[in-house]
């Protein structure tokens, strides 16, 4: 299994530009999550799935679109980009197993905003 | 919405010390789980407590989850470089709505 795979590793984007990062899992996880990591202020959940064709937002939604069309991809898109976006961001997919839930995590894209 | 609160925010230690980190939450917890992650890299899963006062052993590392579920500590004992990394616990919103809360982490720094 490749586990949970992100691309890009890192993008550099200008102020209103449009992407979206992409993030799939070949473990056949029904939960799907996003986050970004910024200096001191861990990780925030921007959205997340709990199967295929549901979404739900998570903490820091705004400026964030997703769409879980199949068990496998949750791509993340950025409307217009912001400088305030400038971020690592993190994709996971959830085991649970036993009562255990296990997130993994992807490699993450490392984002700047200009 | 939930919040659970993590110290020290940084911990150096001298190779062979011992480390503790500490998570904080102001209502009760269904779980608790840990990460750690090492610099430049990504959250890798440690261990869920569940149990009120649940302790659990990974090699030099013990968890241990509060009598009352509101706190929960990560010790290490006799550091190593290999320690080196930012250590999170993360818990699960009430009302089941799936959601992980994270900690803002305790970064560890190891000098050999």
């Amino acid at each position: 299994n490749a586990g949970v795979t992100q691309t890009p590793k890192f993008q550099v984007l200008k102020t209103g530009q449009s992407m979206t990062l992409q993030c799939a899992q070949d473990m056949n996880h029904e939960y799907m999550s996003w986050y970004r990591q910024d200096p001191g202020m861990g990780l925030r959940l921007i959205h997340y799935s709990v199967g295929a064709g549901i979404t739900d937002q998570g903490e820091v939604p705004n400026g964030y679109n997703v769409s879980r069309s199949t068990t496998e991809d949750f791509p993340l898109r950025l409307l217009s980009a912001a400088p305030s976006q400038t971020s690592v961001y993190f994709c996971a997919s959830t085991l649970t197993s036993g009562g255990v839930e296990t997130q993994y995590f992807g490699p993450g894209t490392r984002l700047l905003v200009l | 919405g939930q919040q659970v609160m993590q110290i020290p925010q940084y911990q150096h230690v001298q190779e062979g010390e011992d480390f503790t980190t500490y998570c904080n939450s102001s209502t009760t917890l269904s779980n608790i789980q840990w990460y750690k992650q090492r610099p430049g890299g990504h959250p890798v899963f440690l261990i869920q407590l569940v149990k009120s006062g649940e302790v659990k052993k990974q090699k030099r590392l013990t968890f241990q989850f509060g009598e009352a579920k509101k706190n929960s500590s990560l010790h290490i004992t006799a550091t190593q470089t290999t320690d080196v990394g930012t250590y999170f616990c993360a818990v699960l919103t009430q009302g089941g709505s799936e959601k992980l809360v994270f900690g803002k982490g305790t970064k560890l720094t190891v000098n050999p």
